[in-house]
């Protein structure tokens, strides 16, 4: 069954850090890849996505990732963190045709002073 | 527009109670989902309609009721729901064909009493 894992359920960084969040997908197919954001009591807002073409895709706010076929990874990586990126985190992948969105169980990004 | 909203925002109901979450898009999106959201959990998905017709049931219990009245909105009917429904009710849009990510809605936080 295809799945997404994203490693730690909580990542916690300093402002001003690096945020590193890891996502992976087990697919034998390439698949339509995306990061979504959530803060809290709101829906979940697109960050970023890949389909084709570039694998380093660059998003809102500053967030960027990059698609690694031979590792089925899709990390989501910012430079340096704001206390304003404190939120949940959503990896997702789509396949072509398909209506389903399968998600990871997400990831709650800690933003420390 | 990239909007899609929902009413109401909050809901709190009985057990025997009948009411309605609505969800409206003016995006020209044809395909548009449910989903139920637990606390500290990613979207769980319940419906998707494509060009106004059920396409996806993920074998929901019947006291959930969907309808799609036109290509820009979406009801959820709830009757005789139960506690463990108390959710946050996510709406969702997206273009068919090769254009796969989903524009949310700020949900519907529903407790039922």
């Amino acid at each position: 069954a295809q799945s997404v894992t994203q490693l730690g359920s909580h990542v916690s960084v300093s402002e001003g850090a690096l945020v590193l969040l890891r996502c992976n997908y087990s697919s034998s197919v390439p698949p339509y890849l995306f990061w979504y954001v959530q803060y809290p009591n709101q829906g979940l807002q697109l960050l970023l996505k890949y389909t084709t073409g570039a694998t380093l895709v660059k998003g809102i706010n500053g967030f960027e990732a990059e698609f690694k076929k031979s590792e089925t990874s899709f990390h989501l990586t910012k430079p340096s963190a704001h206390m304003s990126d404190a939120a949940e985190y959503f990896c997702a992948v789509t396949y072509t045709g398909g209506f389903k969105t399968i998600f990871g169980a997400g990831t709650r990004l800690f933003v420390k002073a | 527009d990239t909007e899609v909203t929902q009413t109401p925002k909050h809901l709190v109901m009985g057990m025997t109670n009948k009411k309605s979450l609505k969800c409206e898009q003016h995006m020209g999106h044809r395909a548009m989902y449910w989903y139920k959201q637990k606390a500290k959990k990613p979207p769980e998905l319940m419906f998707v309609y494509s060009y106004e017709k059920l396409s996806i049931n993920e074998s929901v219990p019947s006291r959930f009721s969907p309808e799609c009245p036109n290509s820009s909105l979406l009801n959820l009917h709830l009757h005789a729901l139960q506690p463990e429904d108390s959710a946050l009710y996510l709406c969702a849009s997206r273009r068919t064909g090769t254009a796969y990510e989903q524009y949310f809605g700020p949900g519907t936080r529903l407790t039922v009493t």
